[in-house]
């Protein structure tokens, strides 16, 4: 199975840069994402790893070491619009390619 | 417009009576899954299916069934609700298991 960890919450700055971390433990590995969800909605893609290193796109890039079980979300120039939940999700393989895992989610709320 | 659409967004209902949540998607995907989402709680798989004909599983699947005799389908059917499934349920669909997921707008339950 998978055990995921991510903070609870983060406060960050407008037109500031913050990172949001995740670890996991897994048994396989086939894929880590990134998700937006706004309060009442439902979650959104942002980024998605399955190779170490860094993917960008646009003001958001994440990070991903497989060694160590852990990867990043990289928010740049933070918006408003960017007070959200963000979710690290895990996706497993061999025996249990298809499950799903995802944190308990990182409440980022943007000041002005 | 590609998209998941799941009925119905809101139920309020009681305790033993029989009940189904549709799900549908309409771009081709072979891989469905279902979550639910509680307060201070990320998303918990349900179920997940790969393709037709082909269900397992997910992190929390008691009291819970699905079926995927079509592509565009995967409803979720609570026998005999009980107070504990009242949540936030989420449809997702990828083209495969290892894609990105888009998910449906949510279906809000209520079992009193």
């Amino acid at each position: 199975g998978q055990n995921i960890d991510q903070p609870t919450e983060m406060t960050a700055t407008e037109g500031a840069i913050v990172q949001i971390n995740c670890t996991y433990q897994t048994s396989g590995f086939n894929g880590l994402f990134w998700y937006q969800q706004h309060a009442g909605e439902a979650p959104t893609f942002l980024s998605y790893n399955v190779l170490d290193g860094l993917e960008e796109k646009g003001r958001f890039s994440s990070f991903l070491s497989r060694s160590k079980g852990y990867s990043y979300l990289l928010l740049k120039e933070l918006q408003m619009k960017d007070s959200a939940s963000y979710l690290c999700a895990v996706r497993e393989g061999n025996t249990n390619a298809g499950k799903s895992t995802f944190g308990d989610g990182t409440t980022l709320t943007v000041k002005p | 417009e590609a998209q998941v659409t799941q009925n119905p967004r809101y139920l309020i209902t009681v305790t033993g009576k029989k009940l189904t949540v549709t799900c549908s998607q309409n771009m081709n995907h072979e891989y469905m899954s279902w979550y639910r989402q509680d307060p201070g709680l990320g998303l918990r798989q349900i179920y997940y299916s790969m393709n037709v004909e082909v269900t397992d599983k997910g992190d929390v699947p008691e009291g819970y069934k699905v079926s995927r005799k079509e592509k565009r389908n995967f409803p979720l059917i609570l026998e005999s609700p009980s107070p504990n499934q009242t949540s936030l349920y989420f449809c997702a669909s990828s083209y495969r298991d290892q894609e990105t997921q888009y998910f449906g707008p949510g279906t809000r339950l209520l079992v009193l």
